[in-house]
């Protein structure tokens, strides 16, 4: 079956600029989870949701980031004024329950200029 | 929080020769810990898992092996491949936690 799928593959901004980040998961998962992957490192969890709420918020770095979950299915990462700093490969992943096998998107690679 | 160590950082071997990866963590609660494969520009895979009620699960040329007591568990691979190169990331969630805490990650290759 599909696989986890995230859009845009890449995103090239400017520094300041808003972007959004997308993330199907596999179909009838309900736990989906947000990670950041800097370059030479393993991810590092930023947000989970279970269903349309966002369970655990406490990885986002601060309040320039934010995502939605509005149907409880596609999940939306934004990203306002971004910075350099912002750069890496955004991870989303999903899981048919928690605790479970969570499965990995390819990852949207985020490179602020 | 957790925080998983992973030692090391880069490892080479002759194909057909046996690698191993080590790793530590600091919360005596977790309890699930998973490994996953990632090649260069693709998305992470599970390749296997253990849970804290078993202490060694294996899976063809792959097993894992969890010590409780000292808080580290190990991936072994056997009879090593060139399709084996990737880095490997270790994990672990704490008991019915969702989170997973990332070692660094290892970067293996297999010499043919």
């Amino acid at each position: 079956g599909a696989g986890v799928s995230q859009t845009p593959s890449n995103k090239v901004t400017e520094k300041g600029k808003y972007v959004e980040l997308r993330c199907d998961p596999i179909s009838g998962h309900t736990a989906l989870y947000w990670y950041r992957q800097s370059l030479g490192q393993g991810p590092e969890f930023l947000i989970y949701f279970q269903g349309t709420g966002a369970a655990d918020d406490s990885g986002l770095p601060n309040d320039r980031f934010f995502a939605v979950r509005p149907e409880g299915s596609v999940s939306t990462l934004k990203i306002q004024r971004t910075e350099r700093g912002d750069s890496a490969v955004y991870l989303c992943a999903s899981s048919s329950v928690v605790p479970d096998t969570q499965y990995f998107g390819p990852g949207t690679r985020l490179t602020v200029l | 929080g957790e925080n998983v160590e992973q030692h090391p950082s880069t490892l080479s071997v002759q194909e057909g020769d046996s690698a191993v990866i080590k790793c530590t963590y600091s919360d005596s609660a977790s309890n699930y810990f998973p490994w996953y494969k990632q090649e260069l520009g693709k998305r992470p895979q599970l390749i296997i898992d253990i849970r804290s009620n078993v202490g060694e699960k294996k899976d063809q040329r792959i097993a894992v092996t969890l010590n409780k007591t000292a808080k580290h568990f190990s991936l072994h691979i056997t009879e090593t491949q060139p399709e084996d190169s990737a880095v490997y990331f270790c994990a672990a969630s704490i008991s019915n936690d969702y989170k997973l805490s990332f070692g660094a990650g290892t970067t293996v290759t297999v010499r043919a």
